[in-house]
C-alpha cells in the first residue's frame, strides 16, 4: 500500500497569504493518478486538483498544483477566507487507493 | 449531477445494515462508483469501488470480507452494507463517483454524496 505523508499537520495564515502544502508518497505514483480535495465541516469533500497538476470544473486558479514521483504540491496563492479548510492528497495509481492524512488550513 | 445517499442510522451492534447512494442526471451504469468511511474527527479512508455496468467490486485489504459493495443499475443505486456491525463502524460514509466514464478505475472523484452517518452504540 502506498502511504501519503502529509505537511504540515496545521497550517496557520491569514488571508492574503500563501499557502504551500506537501504531499509526500512512501513510492514513486505517476503524476496522472495524485489528487486534491478540500473539505469544510459538516460537507463532503471537493475535488480540486487531479492528474497532479489539472484543476477541476470551476476551481478557482489560485489554486494549482505540481510534483512527480514522490513529492508533490498544493499552493493556494491568496487565500480567501472561503478557503480556511482541510486538504487531502489522494494517489489512484496502485490499489489500494490511499488518502493523506489531511492538512488543516486554519486563520491566523 | 448528483449522488443522493440514504439518511442516518442508529443501529446496535451484530445488527446489520445497508445504506445506499442514488445517482442522477448522467449515465450510472458507465462511471465507477467509490465509498470513503471518515471515522469522528478524522481523515478520509477509501473502502472500495464498483462499476455497476457489471457489479465489478473491488476492496481495500483492510474492508475485505467486513463489508460489501454492489450495485443496482435498474434504479442507479450503489449499495454498502455490512452483516454484523462493530462500534468501531462508527463514521460517516461518503459515496463518490469517479471524474471519467469507462472501465478504467484509475480516477478522481469529482461529484460526492452527503455522507451517511452510522451509529453503533449499544
Amino acid at each position: 500500500e502506498i502511504v501519503l505523508t502529509q505537511s504540515p499537520g496545521t497550517l496557520s495564515l491569514s488571508p492574503g497569504e500563501r499557502a504551500t502544502l506537501s504531499c509526500r508518497a512512501s513510492q514513486s505514483v505517476s503524476s496522472t493518478y495524485l489528487a486534491w480535495y478540500q473539505q469544510k465541516p459538516g460537507q463532503a469533500p471537493r475535488l480540486l486538483i487531479y492528474g497532479a497538476s489539472t484543476r477541476a470544473t470551476g476551481i478557482p486558479d489560485r489554486f494549482s498544483g505540481g510534483g512527480s514521483g514522490t513529492d508533490f504540491i498544493l499552493t493556494i496563492s491568496r487565500l480567501e477566507p472561503e478557503d480556511f479548510a482541510v486538504y487531502y492528497c489522494q494517489q489512484y495509481g496502485g490499489s489500494p487507493w490511499t488518502f493523506g492524512q489531511g492538512t488543516k488550513v486554519e486563520i491566523k | 449531477v448528483q449522488l443522493v445517499q440514504s439518511g442516518a442510522e442508529v443501529k446496535k451492534p451484530g445488527e446489520s445494515l445497508k445504506i445506499s447512494c442514488k445517482g442522477s442526471g448522467y449515465s450510472f451504469t458507465n462511471y465507477w462508483i467509490a465509498w470513503v468511511r471518515q471515522m469522528p474527527g478524522k481523515g478520509l479512508e477509501w473502502m472500495g469501488i464498483i462499476y455497476p455496468g457489471d457489479s465489478d467490486a473491488r476492496y481495500r485489504p483492510s474492508f475485505q470480507g467486513q463489508v460489501t459493495i454492489s450495485a443496482d443499475q435498474s434504479i442507479s443505486t450503489a449499495y454498502l452494507q455490512w452483516s454484523t456491525l462493530e462500534a468501531s463502524d462508527t463514521a460517516m460514509y461518503f459515496c463518490a463517483r469517479h471524474r471519467l466514464h469507462g472501465r478504467d478505475p484509475r480516477d478522481g472523484l469529482d461529484i460526492w454524496g452527503q455522507g451517511t452517518m452510522v451509529t453503533v452504540s449499544s
